[in-house]
């Protein structure tokens, strides 16, 4: 199985700051990475797929990106709402692997 | 509007079954592959099922042979019956569309709110 080794597991921001999260696939998997957000009690919400390209309806200050099999999240500037889990999954192989998430608090 | 909407979690004792539902609305089944994902406390997203549009379907290691994913079309019902259930099995179950209608893995695009499970005595 592709393992996809998430970090940090955790982070302390301030509204306003860039978050960036990683993902490292334990393989070659192309571009085919996803990002999600999730909250408890809601339905995880897909930001990014194909490493780069955001969800339709995704605002723009999320953006990922893709260095060989390392892979970035970002948030250019966080907002009130952003504060959630998010985790990579890929989907190159079956089975489908995800990151172990990180948690975005509030500093 | 594409919705998708979990139910028939709950309490159950170790080795006992449980059937989830997944109820779909907006898209059909012919056109989109569906995931059963979970998320046990304190842990990461883990893949438990999956069903093609074309009705294939794969199975996590921790699923196979206890678990079987089926669907009802017309009922726009998805489903993961879930037998021999055991401690690590508890965890919030959710559904998930695939993004597109190919036959391969794909990324999830629409989720359900989750259903959650609890296996114990």
């Amino acid at each position: 199985d592709i393992q996809m080794t998430q970090s940090p597991s955790s982070l302390s921001a301030s509204v306003g700051d860039r978050v960036t999260i990683s993902c490292q696939a334990s393989q070659d998997i192309g571009h085919y990475v996803s990002w999600y957000q999730h909250k408890p009690g809601k339905a995880p919400r897909l930001l990014i797929y194909d490493a780069s390209r955001l969800e339709e309806g995704v605002p723009s200050r999320f953006s990922g990106s893709r260095s060989g099999t390392d892979f970035t999240f970002s948030i250019s500037s966080l907002q009130p709402e952003d504060f959630a889990t998010y985790s990579c999954q890929q989907y190159d192989k079956r089975p489908l692997t995800f990151g172990g998430g990180t948690k975005v608090e509030i500093k | 509007e594409v919705h998708l909407v979990e139910s028939g979690g709950g309490l159950v004792q170790p080795g006992g079954s449980l059937r989830l539902s997944c109820a779909i609305s907006g898209f059909s089944f012919d056109d989109y592959g569906m995931s059963w994902v979970r998320q046990a406390p304190a842990k990461g997203l883990e893949w438990v099922s999956s069903m093609t549009s074309g009705g294939s379907t794969d199975y996590a290691d921790s699923a196979e042979g206890r678990f079987t994913i089926s669907r009802d079309k017309s009922k726009s019902t998805l489903y993961l019956q879930m037998n021999s259930l055991r401690g690590d099995d508890t965890a919030v179950y959710y559904c998930a569309k695939d993004r597109l209608g190919v036959p391969g893995p794909d990324a999830l695009d629409v989720w359900g709110p989750g259903t959650a499970v609890t296996v114990s005595s």
